[in-house]
């Protein structure tokens, strides 16, 4: 079993939809949560990185983490076709010098008109 | 555009060859990863440097080797090449200081796409 767990879709969803996009993970000492948004042959990009437990919001996004149910969201609101991309999850279990991050293999997003 | 220079873009090279992907990280970072994206692993990541050290390290293969020069950028070494080994290859860095994560959150290159005929 992977140490880090995400529907690989495609989803599909009409512009101006609520998106949610989320992981599951197995490794309690993760704690630091990130969200990467990739176009297709371009590298991933952060959107957003927590700590912990809790609420972020940035513009149309929220990301969530419930540390004790080992699950992490995203919420994209309002989406447009250009947020059709592959999302990333990923966590560390520390922000230092040797914090390798461990990869959900990407929910693939498509907003249509 | 997140400042990390990887190159070459593609690479097509047969099988038992051997090949070296170049990246430069940002300015002012000191750290620099390396991740293998494959479609049916995903992001995997293989090594990490810091400052010249080697500072971590994943499933990476015996045939594949890394390392940080003085300038800080970082060559990743893959040898006797295989079928599997076709994948994208993309370098992350960091500041890497510290225990605070927006000092160490990580900026990806464009990625190599290594195929191996």
């Amino acid at each position: 079993q992977k140490e880090v767990e995400q529907d690989p879709g495609p989803l599909s969803v009409p512009e101006g939809a609520i998106v949610s996009l989320n992981c599951t993970y197995s490794n309690s000492a993760f704690q630091y949560f990130m969200w990467y948004r990739q176009y297709s042959r371009k590298g991933p990009e952060l959107l957003m990185y927590t700590y912990s437990s809790g609420n972020k919001e940035d513009g149309r996004f929220t990301a969530q983490v419930d540390k004790s149910s080992k699950y992490i969201s995203l919420f994209i609101r309002d989406s447009q076709p250009s947020d059709s991309a592959t999302y990333l999850c990923a966590m560390a279990d520390r922000a230092g010098t040797a914090s390798k991050l461990t990869f959900g293999t990407g929910t693939r997003l498509q907003v249509t008109l | 555009d997140s400042g990390v220079t990887q190159t070459p873009k593609h690479l097509i090279t047969a099988t038992g060859q051997r090949v070296t992907l170049r990246c430069s990280p940002r300015s002012g970072d000191l750290s620099v990863y390396w991740y293998q994206q494959s479609l049916d692993q995903g992001l995997q990541f293989l090594i990490q440097y810091y400052n010249g050290e080697e500072r971590a390290k994943g499933n990476i293969l015996e045939r594949f080797s890394a390392q940080q020069f003085p300038d800080l950028h970082s060559e990743l070494n893959l040898s006797s090449l295989e079928l599997g080994d076709s994948a994208l290859y993309f370098c992350a860095s960091s500041v890497g200081r510290g225990g605070d994560l927006a000092k160490n959150i990580q900026y990806f290159g464009a990625g190599t796409r290594l195929s191996v005929l």
